[in-house]
């Protein structure tokens, strides 16, 4: 499985934006590019995902760059409820599995 | 939609008893997957079923480990005998659709498993 890097932690200021960075150097052609987050206590749950074109929704956006070597998760304005651990995933169009890396713990500062 | 259901919410139990995890997915969904964390290890992928069939089961760690899905809306994850080193949060998630039709994994609340 192609592999991502992301840093192991970032700090934002409630009410500001957020960028939290992916490198994903060895993706393939048809890999697609999930995020996920996991609020203390909870399980893992979706954020976004896109193939080549930046995506919005109404939690995030993703910014793929044009080589789609990496990605950007943006959080629009962060609340203290966006502190979590949000993990980059690649996922072969054929495959259904998710393989979560270590992720980057956000934490909020208010 | 209750979501994914996974029951007990916590075991704690001896070395060497049996232990039972259960999950019901979501409704219409056709994917149930099987994951367990730890501190050490993270998140980790142990099954996961399409249809109820048995698709990749490369993540159980060994034969004390089994898992099924008798039908569309029942899962176990069994493991005979318990050692402590199983201690962890185990997840169950399901989805619905494959390929470009891929849909978000739904997780359940998690199972703390405690073996003493």
């Amino acid at each position: 499985d192609a592999k991502t890097t992301q840093p192991n932690s970032m700090e934002s200021n409630e009410e500001e934006p957020v960028h939290l960075p992916c490198n994903h150097s060895t993706i393939s052609g048809t890999d697609y590019i999930h995020w996920y987050r996991q609020l203390p206590s909870q399980g893992p749950e979706y954020v976004i995902h896109g193939l080549t074109s930046n995506v919005n929704n109404r939690m995030a956006s993703l910014a793929i760059a044009e080589d789609r070597k990496s990605s950007t998760l943006i959080l629009h304005r962060a609340t203290l409820r966006d502190a979590a651990v949000y993990y980059c995933i690649l996922r072969d169009f054929g495959n259904e599995k998710l393989t979560f890396g270590t992720g980057t713990r956000l934490t909020i500062i208010p | 939609d209750a979501g994914v259901i996974q029951s007990p919410r916590h075991e704690v139990t001896e070395m060497g008893q049996e232990v039972t995890l259960r999950c019901k997915p979501i409704s219409g969904h056709n994917s149930l997957f099987w994951y367990r964390q730890t501190m050490m290890r993270g998140l980790e992928l142990l099954i996961y079923f399409n249809n109820n069939v048995p698709i990749d089961d490369s993540g159980m760690p060994e034969d004390r480990f089994s898992a099924k899905m008798p039908n569309a809306s029942f899962s176990t994850l069994k493991i005979q005998p318990s050692e402590p080193r199983d201690s962890a949060v185990y997840f169950c998630a399901s989805s619905s659709g494959t390929g470009a039709n891929y849909n978000e994994q739904f997780f359940g609340p998690g199972t703390r498993l405690t073996v003493l």
